[in-house]
């Protein structure tokens, strides 16, 4: 069974801050890893993606990746009340494109 | 770019009835889409892969007849729940991917389905 995982939070940290979002994975073999942003009612929204170990920045998102460690996580920096929404990771394990999501960890930021 | 269209958004039905969801990519081809259903406070689950031109493939303990899965064309797919019941009331989602080879997938806004 191929599983993501991730903290169902909520995770409350106040404007400004930065936030940190885990996930781990348990297939050795993934290459492509995701962050969703999903506002509640709503469809999830692509912010990252990252292929290669190491960070990726795209402005206050950095997302970052340790395929040793099985572990993908996202950093958001100056944190604003509008960050507030469930984030969900996702993991393809083959190259038939199936995403595989985790619960999702939800953001509050408070003002 | 790389925008998904769903239609309804939102529909209540009568238990029995069938209903149709439309998913359309609408500035790239996609061959390839994928149906989601998410219950409330839940994570996303993938129903079926959609292929343009042949049968979809379902994920185990989703039942085929009960929600089929057309893919006439490159920017079209659509998911029919059939006789529909009040356990199937949900949020279906589908999302497409432009084939860049970076295994992005862009969701469509989704439909919430209830039924009475």
């Amino acid at each position: 069974q191929k599983e993501v995982e991730q903290n169902s939070g909520p995770l409350s940290v106040p404007e400004g801050a930065i936030a940190s979002l885990n996930c781990t994975y348990s297939d050795r073999v993934s290459q492509s890893f995701f962050w969703y942003r999903q506002y509640s009612g709503k469809s999830p929204e692509l912010i990252m993606s990252i292929y290669s170990n190491g960070d990726k920045e795209d402005g206050r998102f950095t997302a970052q990746l340790n395929k040793a460690s099985q572990y993908v996580s996202l950093l958001i920096r100056d944190s604003q009340p509008s960050d507030s929404a469930t984030y969900l990771c996702a993991v393809i394990y083959n190259q038939g494109g199936k995403l595989i999501f985790g619960q999702g960890t939800e953001l509050s930021v408070k003002p | 770019g790389a925008v998904v269209s769903q239609h309804p958004s939102r529909v209540i039905c009568k238990s029995g009835t069938s209903v149709k969801i439309e998913c359309r990519s609408l500035d790239f081809q996609a061959t390839t889409m994928f149906w989601y259903r998410q219950f409330p406070k839940k994570s996303l689950m993938l129903m079926a892969t959609s292929n343009e031109g042949s049968k979809a493939t379902y994920e185990q303990g989703v039942e085929k007849d009960k929600f089929l899965i057309n893919h006439a064309s490159l920017t079209l797919s659509t998911l029919t729940v059939t006789s529909a019941h009040p356990e199937d009331s949900s949020f279906y989602i589908c999302s497409a991917d432009p084939g860049q080879g970076t295994y992005e997938q862009y969701f469509g806004p989704g439909t919430r389905l209830t039924v009475t």
